[in-house]
């Protein structure tokens, strides 16, 4: 079956320091993948998206970046990280195969300070 | 633009009852619809979806209508139990490309014993 992680789980960091997420997919081969931030009361807003190794979309401009060295690793970073960039994060993928329904981690709690 | 809207922020319901959470869009290229569930500090599940060629989808105690004409979809869960209670984001795929998902805003339900 298909498992995903992510890590850390919770993460306090000050302003302008740097920022490295991880995201890994288990059971499964070549799967879309994609990175979401929940903003405290709002919705799931789409930051990236992976079809494959190196294949990066961005959705908004802003602060983060996102890297997929493995066909089942994703990777969300920042250089120096904002106050607004605090948020739960939350990564998610899908098989390549068509199907529509994304299947989420656990999820990362960001505060920056 | 948003595409997609939850446009009640909250419901409460009494256990037992029926509990009907609604969604609209805008974009009629949208070709699937999902209900997703949330618990806090946690990621969302997956819980139940509609093609747009169909108006109705059940699975045990949750059914998903969808009205094509109105652009609206809504969830009912019947009968509702406390550990129901979470958050409930609607997300619709299609429009674009690469499976992404545009999500509302979601809708906290609150189940009382």
């Amino acid at each position: 079956s298909q498992t995903i992680h992510q890590w850390p789980a919770t993460l306090v960091q000050p302003v302008g320091s740097p920022l490295s997420l991880e995201c890994t997919v288990e059971g499964t081969s070549n799967p879309n993948l994609y990175w979401y931030r929940q903003a405290a009361g709002r919705g799931l807003q789409l930051l990236f998206y992976s079809v494959g190794i190196g294949q990066i979309s961005s959705e908004v401009p802003q602060n983060l970046s996102a890297s997929r060295p493995q066909d089942r690793q994703f990777i969300l970073s920042s250089k120096k990280l904002l106050l607004s960039d605090s948020g739960f994060y939350l990564c998610a993928w899908i098989d390549g195969t068509g199907g529509v329904e994304q299947y989420f981690g656990p999820g990362t709690r960001l505060t920056v300070t | 633009d948003q595409q997609v809207k939850q446009n009640s922020p909250s419901l409460s319901v009494q256990e037992g009852r029926i509990s009907i959470l609604n969604c609209d869009y805008t974009n009629s290229m949208f070709d699937y619809f999902l209900w997703y569930k949330k618990y806090p500090a946690e990621g969302p599940t997956f819980l139940i979806s509609i093609s747009s060629i169909k108006d109705k989808n059940e699975d045990g105690r949750f059914t998903v209508f969808l009205n094509k004409s109105a652009k609206h979809l809504s969830l009912h869960i019947v009968p509702s139990q406390p550990g129901d209670s979470a958050v409930y984001f609607c997300a619709a795929h299609g429009g674009t490309s690469y499976g992404k998902l545009t999500f509302g805003q979601g809708t906290i339900l609150t189940v009382h014993p």
